[in-house]
């Protein structure tokens, strides 16, 4: 069973606009959220996180807000650029589970294609 | 730029070979991992490596084994591998604390004849 999901396999952008990348999770342990950015032939880049204490975090032109009652977090880009096009991965961790510290174990989502056009 | 560097980025086997995949972390983590992406799956987690001691084995086949000699070192031994085993292999590392990332290689793509 998938702990985390992307629904979406693929979104279009036009350069310029902004891109929003949907993640939902169903284990109501996890604390720690991370988004991965993956060009093809290229192992996946860490691109930004938000812990469970807080709902938005930001980072330049990326913003994750996480909304923990409804067990979803998104990934804005603001504006999207060509060279943002790229697979994006959501991941999630637990700190602890009922048998003690899972010791940092992400859970993956099967990925979002992101296409920005001009 | 990769702190973390995997050795081949391609590989081709036969089922009756052995072979070692190898990583290199230069970001001074204490904790490093093995990943098997399959075509059209997530990443599954195979193995956690903290300190250089196996913390983590995820019911992995044996015919896969892990070894960490020191904390900047992973390999993965390869011997009478299946057809199904043709994925990338991500090799990564981090911190071991409480909310840190994982670094990635850039894979070592599998083939199994």
């Amino acid at each position: 069973d998938q702990q985390v999901k992307q629904n979406s396999p693929s979104l279009s952008v036009q350069e310029g606009r902004i891109s929003i990348l949907n993640c939902d999770y169903t284990n109501s342990m996890f604390d720690y959220f991370l988004w991965y950015k993956k060009y093809p032939a290229e192992g996946p880049t860490f691109l930004i996180s938000i812990s469970s204490i807080k709902d938005k975090n930001e980072d330049g032109r990326f913003t994750v807000f996480l909304n923990k009652s409804a067990k979803h977090l998104s990934l804005h880009i603001v504006p999207s650029q060509p060279g943002d096009s790229a697979v994006y991965f959501c991941a999630a961790s637990a700190t602890f589970n009922d048998r003690g510290s899972t010791l940092g174990r992400l859970y993956f989502g099967r990925g979002t294609q992101l296409t920005v056009w001009p | 730029e990769t702190g973390v560097t995997q050795t081949p980025r391609h590989l081709v086997m036969g089922m009756t070979n052995k072979k070692s995949l190898k990583c290199e972390q230069h970001l001074g983590h204490n904790a490093m991992y093995w990943y098997k992406q399959s075509a059209k799956k997530p990443l599954e987690l195979m193995f956690v490596y903290s300190l250089e001691e196996r913390v983590e084995n995820n019911s992995v086949p044996s015919r896969f084994s892990p070894e960490c000699p020191n904390s900047s070192h992973l390999f993965l031994h390869l011997h009478t591998l299946q057809p199904e085993d043709s994925a990338l292999y991500l090799c990564a590392s981090s911190q071991f604390f409480r909310n840190q990332p994982q670094h990635f290689g850039d894979g070592t793509r599998l083939s199994i004849l």
